[in-house]
């Protein structure tokens, strides 16, 4: 398995565009994990799905970000429109929620600098 | 602030020491997680330990869970250069009910010196 793949590594984009971070989870795995991870606030979970369905957003930042699951092998975070203070590491993660433990597989990140 | 506290906040040690990290945290919890970061790079799951669990090996990695104290320690024995990196507790908080979703500490950034 290729594990959690996330697009673009890198993105460069000035204040006021729209961002969209792409990832695309571990085949089978049914809860998906959005993150964004800085030297002030450490790491933070922004979003969270099972099966598709978003479950927890009292994460995200403002009405700025919104984010989507329309399958089970793909999801967005998008970012509209971007400000400075949006640079940062955003890390999607999934894992399978089974019996009463699970652990969470962590792609390899977007670095966001908004300029 | 955050569940999962760890502690020392930065780390550094010679090649073939052990090294020991601490996490408190302040809710019950299912289960407790350890996760290391290198550098430029996401979270690796690297150990769990369950609430009615004392302590877990896995090769060079210790882990204890002191739910009465509401703590856990991380050893790595026989440390390497290889092994620096930050190193992440994470908990699964009891009291999320359905959420079941993951708190991370602020992480303990390990150096291991050749």
């Amino acid at each position: 398995d290729a594990g959690v793949i996330q697009s673009p590594r890198h993105e460069v984009t000035e204040m006021g565009q729209e961002v969209t971070l792409r990832c695309k989870p571990i085949s089978g795995h049914n809860s998906l994990f959005w993150y964004r991870q800085t030297m002030m606030r450490g790491l933070e979970l922004l979003i969270y799905f099972n099966n598709n369905v978003p479950i927890d957003d009292s994460g995200m930042p403002e009405d700025r970000f919104s984010a989507k699951m329309p399958n089970a092998s793909f999801s967005t975070l998008k970012i509209q429109p971007s400000e400075p203070r949006d640079s940062a590491v955003y890390f999607c993660a999934s894992s399978f929620r089974t019996g009463s433990s699970y652990e969470q597989y962590f792609g390899p990140g977007t670095r966001l600098t908004v300029t | 602030s955050q569940q999962g506290e760890e502690d020392p906040q930065a780390l550094s040690i010679q090649e073939g020491e052990n090294a020991t990290m601490n996490c408190s945290y302040k809710t019950s919890i299912n289960n407790l997680q350890w996760y290391r970061q290198n550098s430029g790079r996401g979270l690796v799951h690297l150990i769990l330990i369950r609430s009615n669990e004392r302590e877990k090996h896995s090769g060079r990695l210790r882990v204890t869970l002191d739910t009465s104290k509401k703590s856990s320690s991380l050893l790595i024995t026989a440390s390497r250069a290889a092994d620096t990196a930050s190193y992440f507790c994470a908990t699964d908080d009891r009291t999320s009910g359905s959420a079941r979703q993951l708190t991370f500490g602020s992480g303990t950034q390990l150096t291991v010196l050749p």
